[in-house]
């Protein structure tokens, strides 16, 4: 099981706004960049959010990103059926020598 | 545009060996850590090593250890991992992937499928 818990679901009608926790711990969250990832079935994960809260330039807006003490978040807004996806958080974990993904999340749009 | 493009995946028995290769262009690979990320059916990622951009810093996930090794050859732009001892819980598909401060994975190649079965 992963150090990093996400909630398993979430769901929203189109155009609603979702966010998706991220909770770890001081070794990981605590002392690290958090990343946010978007898993399509049958695609490579894709990078929405990186240190925290920057969007790659080719990432729409209606995405965004925060993190407070061991704890990040990612928001969702204008939900669209191409969100439908599984997304996961990433970090460093200083205790583990390793980079861990979260537990995931599936979005569902009502 | 950067392009990132797995090649040596197949069928593998138990306490085999495989060697994985990256080939990557359209960015100064030299200037860039690189990870190995896999991905089982039906699971999440699971981040497998990384190596600095000079080769001399790497790092592997526990289950790993002892078993697979990655290494870089700037000149040629090209990942490998050399997976040996190979298990059936290391069948996944295997990412190469550009990685930012070894702190996010930027860009991600294809995958290549690993099955161990006998």
């Amino acid at each position: 099981q992963s150090v990093l818990t996400q909630p398993p679901s979430v769901s929203a009608a189109p155009g609603q706004k979702v966010t998706i926790s991220c909770s770890g711990s001081s070794s990981n969250i605590g002392s690290n960049y958090v990343s946010w990832y978007q898993n399509l079935p049958g695609t490579a994960p894709k990078l929405l959010i990186h240190e925290n809260n920057k969007r790659p330039s080719r990432i729409p807006d209606r995405f965004s990103g925060s993190k407070s003490g061991t704890s990040a978040t990612l928001g969702i807004t204008g939900l669209q059926t191409g969100d439908e996806a599984d997304y996961y958080c990433g970090t460093w974990d200083n205790s583990l020598g390793a980079y861990v993904f979260g537990t995931g999340t599936k979005v569902t749009v009502l | 545009e950067v392009q990132l493009v797995e090649s040596g995946g197949g069928l593998v028995q138990p306490g085999g060996s495989l060697r994985l290769s990256c080939a990557a262009s359209g960015f100064t690979f030299s200037s860039y850590w690189m990870s190995w990320v896999r991905q089982a059916p039906g699971k999440g990622p699971e981040w497998v090593a990384n190596i600095k951009q000079d080769g001399r810093e790497i790092y592997y996930v526990d289950s790993v250890k002892g078993r697979f090794t990655i290494s870089r050859d700037n000149a040629k732009n090209s990942l490998y991992l050399q997976m040996n001892s190979l298990r059936a819980e290391d069948t996944a598909v295997y990412y190469c992937v550009r990685t930012e401060d070894s702190s996010s994975f930027d860009y991600w190649g294809l995958g290549a499928l690993i099955s161990v079965s006998s």
